[in-house]
């Protein structure tokens, strides 16, 4: 099985740029999440969508990030403008998303790199 | 809501002894599920270990185990025969709602 794919794995930007990250999930995973990782610290979520509609995005700095989950498939998250605060490690994870039992495991791709200068 | 205490910033442990990591929480949901993630140096996050809190017995997974206990809102992870794979960054996380608690995480060096 597959796991949870992400691109780019690294990126380099100057403050005030645009970039965008890319997530697949996995095969049949109705919830999929997306991470802030700052150094040294746990991921805070920032969005998580149920297929294609938003659950919970109350983290997510509307003013600057956008995410989107067109066919409930996969995903992309965009910053814009960036900011030096924004550098950090951006992780995707999905998960089944049924009630209960295992569809509550969470898994996480390899995470996309973010430094901005 | 949900919160998360691993007491543990750093610990170290030599290679094939046993070390226990810590993690209390708090949270006000009746149904939940608690889990254990590893993240290894510059590579992935991936499940340790999971525990349904209705239930009493302990969850074990070839040389993790944990010890649950509900009243105290305890989940400590111990660690058998530690490798030197098991280098990582370790955090304990309570789960509801398809929505995990992520704490500071405690870092586990094992030294050959």
């Amino acid at each position: 099985e597959a796991g949870v794919a992400q691109s780019p794995r690294y990126k380099i930007i100057e403050k005030r740029q645009s970039v965008a990250f890319w997530c697949n999930p996995i095969s049949g995973h109705a919830t999929l999440y997306w991470y802030q990782q700052i150094l040294g610290q746990g991921p805070k979520l920032l969005i998580q969508f149920q297929n294609n509609g938003v659950v919970d995005d109350s983290q997510l700095p509307k003013d600057r990030f956008s995410a989107e989950r067109l066919k409930g498939v996969d995903s992309t998250l965009k910053i814009q403008p960036a900011k030096l605060e924004d550098s950090a490690v951006y992780l995707c994870a999905s998960s089944l998303g049924a009630s209960g039992g295992q569809q509550e495991t969470q898994y996480f791709g390899p995470g996309t790199r973010l430094l901005v200068l | 809501a949900q919160t998360v205490t691993q007491s543990q910033p750093e610990m170290s442990v030599q290679e094939a002894e046993t070390v226990t990591l810590s993690c209390t929480y708090d949270t006000s949901e009746n149904n939940y599920y608690l889990f254990w993630y590893k993240q290894p140096p510059s590579r992935q996050m991936i499940l340790v270990i999971r525990q349904e809190a209705y239930k009493q017995q302990n969850a074990t997974e070839n040389r993790f185990s944990v010890n649950f206990q509900k009243a105290a809102k305890s989940f400590s992870l111990k660690i058998s025969d530690s490798q030197l794979g098991d280098t990582a960054m370790y955090f304990c996380d309570p789960g509801s709602n398809y929505k995990l608690t992520f704490g500071k995480g405690t870092l586990l060096t094992v030294n050959p």
